[in-house]
């Protein structure tokens, strides 16, 4: 059961113009969002982050946007540069447990190409 | 280097031999988990640790699988008579320690990749 979902497995943006990157989920407990990034024969490198309570955040290029009533979440990077190219990977929690911090349920990711 | 330290980043093993994979946390973290990937797939959480303790092991398989974090030394995941099907790049994650850090992300070492043959 894909609790997090990443529908497109590729996409391919010229660099400048805007890349929109969408991730869905079904378990309506995770109330925690984070994308990572990742390069071949490396591991994810964290970006950006999300809480529930929030519908929006933006770190310079980068902006998530969550909508909760949809179970959607998406990354925005803007404008879109060639060392962008990469595998990115949408990752979800729940705050809510007995373990403290929780583990990680991550889509399938998306690769993402920066045409020059 | 301060990250999250992986050793070896590249294994070879024949079906049947044991695999010992190596994850050094960052400086000050004392939360470990262990995620595996599948070629053409996400991460998938296998067990998180803390020192001496085993917190959550629900993504681990039931058999010839287990994983350590000692007092001294770095957290060990020890895969037993490995089949083909173990084949896969295995990541760990460290994340701090102290009041609420369930809003903290894990970061994650560059992994190692597993080759049965």
């Amino acid at each position: 059961d894909q609790q997090v979902k990443q529908n497109s497995p590729s996409l391919s943006v010229q660099e400048g113009r805007i890349s929109i990157l969408n991730c869905d989920y079904t378990n309506s407990m995770f109330d925690y969002f984070l994308w990572y990034k990742k390069y071949p024969a490396e591991g994810p490198t964290f970006l950006i982050s999300i809480s529930s309570i929030k519908d929006k955040n933006e770190d310079g290029r980068f902006t998530v946007f969550l909508n909760k009533s949809a179970k959607h979440l998406s990354l925005h990077i803007v404008p879109s540069q060639p060392g962008d190219s990469a595998v990115y990977f949408c990752a979800a929690k729940s705050q809510i447990s007995n373990f403290g911090n929780e583990k990680l349920t991550f889509g399938t990711g998306t690769r993402l190409t920066i045409i020059p | 280097n301060a990250g999250v330290m992986q050793n070896p980043r590249h294994l070879v093993r024949r079906r049947g031999q044991e695999a010992r994979l190596r994850c050094s946390p960052m400086k000050g973290h004392s939360h470990v988990y262990w995620y595996r990937q599948l070629p053409e797939e996400g991460l998938k959480f296998m067990v998180y640790l803390q020192k001496e303790n085993i917190i959550d092991e629900s993504g681990m398989p039931k058999e010839r699988f287990s994983a350590e974090f000692p007092k001294e030394g770095p957290s060990i995941l020890r895969i037993q008579q490995v089949v083909r099907g173990d084949s896969a790049a295995y990541f760990c994650a460290s994340s701090p320690t102290g009041v609420r850090v369930s809003n903290q992300p894990q970061h994650f070492g560059d992994g190692t990749r597993l080759s049965i043959l």
